[in-house]
């Protein structure tokens, strides 16, 4: 069974990082890409990047090319995603999610989700 | 970035209704990456339809998904109480994008 298990919330101040794990079991993790999406209080759902760990290779949505990295421990099954210059904007959940990949693209719809990581800018 | 603008943004009907849930993107989107997801509040969102109109696993039949090129629907044949909730189009094709969301509310 596919399990995403995401590390638990973070307070922080505002100008500080924050570095959310996502740690997968239950499936290959090389085939898949890792994404990650945000949630302010009462918005919508908002992609912010992903990896295809097999490649290596990042790729960010432009509002957040310059302040995000998206990276993965193949040894782990571990994604992570750390935010820098956090603002109070930035509060939120964060989730990652799973995705089917091929030949570095992602051919699947993200299925499965972690619980989700709020993190508090205050 | 593809655009997805989602309508109404709120719809409010009875339970044993229908409900037509609209998604528009901003240039057509590859048929096989768009999906519909479900989400209530404080969970993570559900895969309800992928490639536009298939179901994803355990998904009841209720729930369709129809479109091509920049007009996608999102259909609740009869609302159960459990459907109320907030839905989200998205597109994987071309990075990734989602739509607004609709809320569908108890009327």
């Amino acid at each position: 069974q596919v399990q995403l298990v995401q590390s638990g919330a973070e307070v922080k101040k505002p100008g500080s990082s924050v570095k959310v794990s996502c740690k997968a079991s239950g499936g290959t993790f090389s085939n898949y890409a890792f994404i990650w999406v945000r949630q302010a209080p009462g918005q919508g759902l908002e992609w912010m990047g992903g990896i295809i760990p097999i490649f290596g290779t990042p790729n960010y949505a432009q509002k957040f090319h310059d302040r995000v990295t998206i990276n993965a421990d193949k040894s782990t099954s571990t994604a992570y995603m750390e935010l820098s210059s956090l603002r109070s904007d930035d509060t939120a959940v964060y989730y990652c999610a799973r995705a089917l990949a091929f030949s570095g693209v992602i051919v699947g719809a993200p299925d499965y989700w972690g619980q989700g990581t709020l993190v508090t800018v205050s | 970035e593809i655009v997805l603008t989602q309508s109404p943004g709120t719809l409010s009907l009875s339970p044993g209704e229908r409900a037509t849930l609209s998604c528009r993107a901003g240039q057509s989107v590859t048929t096989t990456s768009l999906a519909w997801y479900q989400q209530k509040p404080g969970q993570a969102p559900r895969l309800l339809i992928f490639g536009a109109s298939s179901r994803a696993t355990g998904i009841p039949d209720r729930f369709s998904g129809s479109g091509s090129g920049t007009d996608f629907t999102l259909t609740i044949s009869r609302l159960e109480p459990e459907d109320f909730a907030v839905y989200y189009c998205q597109q994987y094709g071309n990075s990734v994008t989602f739509g607004g969301g609709t809320k569908v509310e108890i009327k």
